[in-house]
């Protein structure tokens, strides 16, 4: 089936880039989706990109997908303090009701 | 607008109680859906329904029922609550177009 990993933690100055990394599996994915949580809330969509393309950017995010690799990272330009949340990838297909499946999410600490 | 919103926002169960968690979306989408979040495992989808009536099983089933009895509601019963159900769930909307999938605040369950 399908699978979605990412590292658990990463911690980074303010002001500094920020780079969350994730690999999936499933080779026939038409979506791959970052998913920001702030504590004790739901998650929301920051961004996405469709498996054709190689990157997206999106004013201070930069989404980079390695299809070959099956790689998509998420880089935050001049990391805030607001940007601490947990960061989740996730993956989908198109083409009537396709599940998505979503990693174990990556702590982003800033250290102000 | 009030997105998709959950009741109650805690609860606290002792083993063997049954409670019903709510969930209604106010932007007509077809497709909904309940998570489970653990802590390391990222979201797990326990049920989903793709229209009113329809529902089917998602990766953590058992223990769980739902009821889509309109295109608005979509409920999470736990019949005889049991420690393993300890947890944050998380109920989830989307139309098709690209599956971004709206999120509610989350539901945080404790079973004694």
């Amino acid at each position: 089936g399908e699978d979605v990993e990412q590292s658990l933690f990463l911690s980074v100055r303010e002001g500094d880039s920020s780079v969350i990394n994730c690999t999936y599996t499933d080779s026939s994915s038409t979506y791959l989706y970052w998913y920001k949580q702030e504590p004790g809330a739901g998650l929301q969509l920051l961004t996405y990109i469709f498996s054709n393309m190689d990157m997206k950017q999106d004013q201070r995010l930069t989404v980079l997908l390695n299809k070959k690799d099956k790689h998509l990272s998420l880089r935050i330009a001049d990391t805030q303090t607001g940007d601490s949340a947990i960061y989740f990838c996730a993956e989908s297909h198109s083409g009537g009701y396709q599940k998505v499946t979503f990693g174990t999410g990556t702590k982003l600490q800033v250290i102000p | 607008n009030a997105g998709v919103t959950q009741t109650p926002k805690f609860q606290v169960l002792k083993t063997g109680q049954s409670m019903t968690l709510q969930c209604a979306q106010d932007m007509n989408h077809n497709s909904m859906y309940w998570y489970r979040q653990d802590p390391g495992m990222g979201l797990r989808l326990i049920h989903y329904s793709v229209g009113a009536g329809i529902t089917d099983q998602g990766e953590v089933p058992n223990g769980y029922n739902v009821s889509r009895l309109n295109k608005r509601e979509f409920s999470l019963r736990l019949e005889s609550a049991a420690p393993s159900q300890t947890s944050v769930y998380f109920c989830a909307s989307s139309e098709m177009v690209y599956n971004e999938q709206f999120f509610g605040p989350g539901t945080r369950l404790t079973v004694l």
